[in-house]
């Protein structure tokens, strides 16, 4: 099975650049997701990793490298609105289980 | 288009209980997975569905379980709640199984269990 690993808090001030890391223990996966939750909200969908490299949404680009068993989220340009939770997880080969990370509470000051 | 609604938001039930939890995907959306996020435990999968067949499921008793209906709304349920059981249950909607990772999320049912 999976187990992903992130830190738990993250502090940064607005306008900052801020990297999110996501390393995990691997058996196979389909590809590796970033969800962002507010606190009392839903997670929302960030990104999507299939392969090995970046991916670039807007302020937000994650990546991927299977061979380093790691991957990382950046959120650039930093907003006060950008404080909350953020997950990384990954669907499973086997038992097709969705697995996600502990979050990483990151904190915009002003 | 409406997003994935999920009812009742807020419980409370007492040891012993049952609750069933009520989920209605994104429209078009096959998929359904649910799952329990506490503070210590973070998210964990529960399970999930594809055209009313459970296809997967993760490491919780048989005291939860769920099911799908022919127009993909979903319904969890826990039996003989114990008070571990408190949890925001989130479910999460996708037009395929598997797809491109991408998971829809309700705003949750918190479950508080005295």
């Amino acid at each position: 099975g999976q187990s992903l690993e992130q830190p738990s808090e993250v502090t940064a001030v607005e306008g900052a650049i801020v990297q999110i890391n996501c390393t995990y223990q691997t058996s196979g996966f389909y590809g590796l997701s970033w969800y962002q939750q507010h606190d009392g909200g839903a997670p929302t969908f960030l990104s999507y990793n299939a392969l090995d490299g970046l991916e670039e949404t807007g302020r937000f680009s994650s990546f991927l490298s299977r061979s380093d068993s790691y991957g990382y989220l950046l959120l650039q340009e930093l907003q006060m609105k950008d404080s909350a939770s953020y997950f990384c997880a990954v669907r499973e080969y086997y038992g097709q289980n969705f697995v996600f990370g502990p979050g990483t509470r990151l904190s915009v000051l002003p | 288009k409406a997003g994935v609604t999920q009812t009742p938001r807020y419980l409370i039930k007492t040891r012993g209980q049952q609750v069933t939890l009520s989920c209605s995907p994104i429209s078009g959306h096959r998929s359904v997975s649910w799952y329990q996020q506490t503070p210590g435990q973070g998210l964990q999968f529960l399970f999930e569905y594809f055209s009313e067949t459970q296809r997967n499921k993760g490491n919780f008793p048989g005291r939860f379980s769920g099911r799908q209906f022919s127009n993909s709304r979903s319904e969890m349920n826990v039996s003989t709640l114990e008070l571990g059981d408190s949890a925001l249950y989130l479910c999460a909607s996708s037009f395929i199984q598997g797809g491109t990772g991408e998971l829809f999320f309700g705003e949750g049912s918190r479950l508080t269990v005295l």
